[in-house]
């Protein structure tokens, strides 16, 4: 079984700062996927990136970026320049190329970011 | 394009009593999953569905049961509710089932068990 773990409750940072949530990872599995989740006070999941196992280069969207360490099991997002609109719950999660049957994704517990103005 | 939807919003059930969530998925995505979002909690997987076959399930009792339509819309139902299972349940839908295909979530709904 996989397991996914968010070491930060909560983080609170300046509007126009640079902020880095951590999520490290456990897993047998060679091929995965990672994601990065937003879940805002209106309670809305909305994906923010996704990182494919076999591909070295980190994702980038816009603002958001990842540092994926495959042999660390570490999977960390920054978000430059945060706005208020940042704030929000943001899930870490998981997902194994299975072939056969389904796991689904496997969440973290999450990290509260407040970006204040 | 509408995204995924979900009925109803809020609901309020008693102890003992059964539910029945509902979920459309985005158009031309033939795959439906469910989740259980606990307050101050991470959602917890519960079913994947894909082409009206189960896929997967995840650790949940057999009062949890799940089926998917010929147009890939799909049901949740609960039955013997406890207090418990008063969560906000999330239904996420993906072109495909497995290999990475990325879930798209809908707004869930909030079950309040009394």
């Amino acid at each position: 079984a996989q397991t996914v773990t968010q070491s930060q409750p909560e983080m609170s940072v300046q509007e126009a700062e640079t902020v880095t949530l951590s999520c490290t990872y456990d897993t047998s599995e060679n091929n995965y996927y990672l994601f990065w989740y937003k879940q805002p006070p209106s309670r809305q999941m909305i994906l923010v990136i996704r990182q494919e196992a076999y591909k070295q280069q980190n994702a980038t969207e816009n603002r958001f970026s990842v540092n994926f360490q495959k042999a660390a099991k570490s999977f960390s997002l920054k978000i430059s320049d945060s706005q208020l609109g940042d704030t929000a719950m943001y899930f870490c999660a998981f997902m194994k190329h299975e072939g056969i049957g389904a796991d689904g994704l496997t969440f973290g517990k999450g990290t509260h970011l407040i970006i204040q103005p | 394009d509408a995204g995924v939807t979900q009925s109803p919003t809020h609901l309020i059930k008693t102890r003992g009593q059964h539910v029945t969530l509902r979920c459309s998925p985005i158009s031309g995505h033939k795959s439906v999953s469910w989740y259980q979002q606990v307050l101050g909690q991470g959602p917890q997987f519960i079913f994947q569905y894909y082409e009206k076959e189960e896929r997967g399930r995840g650790n949940f009792p057999d009062r949890f049961s799940a089926r998917q339509f010929p147009n890939y819309s799909s049901e949740l139902n609960v039955n013997a509710l406890l207090l418990g299972d008063s969560a906000l349940y999330l239904c996420a839908s993906s072109l495909e089932a497995g290999e990475g295909y990325t879930q798209y979530f809908g707004p869930g709904t909030r079950l309040t068990v009394l």
